[in-house]
């Protein structure tokens, strides 16, 4: 089944922890992003990646770090986790040509950060 | 300015109306347009896209782009409870960058 997968689904921690939220698409995608969504501001990119080891930021991208080492793989990383940061993520994947750009979504993950 | 604009709502209408859900975006030079649903608790899925002028039916869906106007809808017709959800629209403006509405809550009252 194609898919994207995301771990962990829920995480609570506490400021200054570092942590990572994985992201793993099966479908062979070169684009991949990670997009936090909060309420009344939608859906916001943080980071993308066109292919392997080719990141750019996104529009929110303070506090994050993300790294993309293998096609199937694309981890966001926490280094120091503040509340601000508390918030749904998803990962996505797009098949992309100069038109087409369909997102396909993880199930998310909800961060606390207390 | 947000890039992409669409009203909250809650939008509510009645189980076999058609809904209309519209978005206003801010980057002329955006060439393509996409209508995401979102149901509760779950990540948001494609349903429509469209990059010229003019409509695009698929089903029930139908997508209405005006460039000049900047301006994209979505109307659903012969609305079902199913259907119940948050309608994100998303822009594509240049290569890399893609830029979603905060969402219209649309609620279908059987």
């Amino acid at each position: 089944e194609a898919q994207v997968t995301q771990n962990p689904r829920y995480l609570i921690t506490v400021t200054g922890k570092k942590l990572t939220v994985t992201c793993s698409q099966n479908m062979n995608h070169e684009y991949m992003s990670w997009y936090r969504q909060d309420p009344g501001l939608g859906l916001r990119q943080i980071y993308y990646s066109m292919n392997v080891e080719v990141t750019d930021k996104g529009d929110v991208p303070e506090g994050y770090k993300v790294s993309r080492k293998e096609k199937r793989n694309f981890p966001l990383i926490l280094e120091s986790p503040s509340p601000n940061q508390t918030s749904l993520y998803f990962c996505a994947s797009s098949f992309r040509d100069r038109h087409t750009d369909t997102q396909y979504f993880g199930p998310g993950t909800r961060l606390t950060v207390l | 300015q947000k890039e992409v604009e669409q009203n909250s709502g809650p939008l509510s209408v009645p189980e076999g109306a058609i809904a209309s859900l519209n978005c206003t975006y801010s980057d002329r030079g955006s060439q393509s347009f996409f209508w995401y649903r979102q149901y509760s608790g779950k990540s948001p899925e494609l349903i429509m896209s469209i990059y010229s002028n003019g409509d695009k039916e698929d089903g029930r869906f139908t997508a209405q782009l005006n460039k000049a106007s900047q301006y994209v809808s979505l109307l659903i017709r012969d609305s079902q409870p199913s259907d119940s959800a948050t309608y994100l629209c998303a822009v594509k403006a240049g290569a890399n960058n893609l830029f979603f509405g905060t969402g219209t809550r649309l609620t279908v009252i059987p």
